[in-house]
């Protein structure tokens, strides 16, 4: 049973067009995270939420801890933006993860 | 900007060698972690360490797996027997305060191991 489920798995945009990516989980968490991986492999952490919203420039997170669910939203998608977006949810200092959003933005 | 470094960026090894990966955390944190990513899969976690100990691990992490934070500033993973299962990415990281309090995550560009 995967204790972090996002959607969609692949994405594809035209520039401009909103974006959100969904990510549920079943367990009880400190924190959920939303991280970006690179097409060379890095991981960037974008975002650490533990309750409502968060926005930094064209990103913006939300979170429900009753409804245990997060989106992240990207506004005036760019093809920069292409990458995979990864939900991971942690508790003590263990982190379970998403299998990620493969996102591309085509011009 | 601080920054998590590793060391190796690849390395190729036999089955049943020793390996050791090396990272060096962002100076003031006191958290470190390694988590893998075999290609194609998701990331998964395998050891948070604080305060000269592990702190969590998960099933992964077994007696072929080993951390230690051998002086002030780099943190290793041994890995003692390599198995062909072993190839995969290997990520470092470390926060301020641990992920469970909340503590914003910083990645080391991650190290790839082939175990052929």
């Amino acid at each position: 049973k995967n204790e972090v489920e996002q959607s969609p798995q692949n994405l594809t945009a035209q520039e401009g067009e909103f974006i959100t990516i969904n990510c549920s989980y079943s367990v009880g968490i400190s924190a959920l995270h939303w991280l970006q991986q690179h097409p060379g492999g890095g991981i960037v952490s974008l975002f650490m939420l533990s309750s409502g919203k968060k926005k930094h420039g064209r990103l913006i997170a939300t979170i429900n801890i009753q409804e245990k669910h997060s989106s992240l939203h990207i506004t005036a998608s760019h093809p920069r933006d292409s990458a995979v977006y990864i939900c991971a949810v942690s508790f003590n200092n263990d982190m379970r993860f998403g299998a990620g959003t493969r996102l591309t933005v085509k011009p | 900007e601080p920054e998590v470094t590793q060391t190796p960026s690849h390395q190729v090894t036999q089955m049943g060698q020793e390996v050791i990966l090396r990272c060096v955390p962002i100076s003031n944190h006191l958290y470190f972690y390694w988590y893998r990513q075999i290609l194609g899969q998701k990331v998964e976690f395998l050891v948070s360490f604080y305060n000269n100990e592990i702190s969590e691990k998960s099933e992964i992490f077994d007696d072929q797996f080993s951390v230690e934070r051998p002086d002030g500033s780099n943190f290793t993973l041994k890995i003692r027997s390599t198995k062909l299962e072993d190839s995969a990415m290997y990520f470092c990281a470390s926060s301020e305060r641990g992920t469970g309090a909340t503590g914003e995550l910083f990645f080391g560009e991650g190290s790839r191991l082939t175990v052929l």
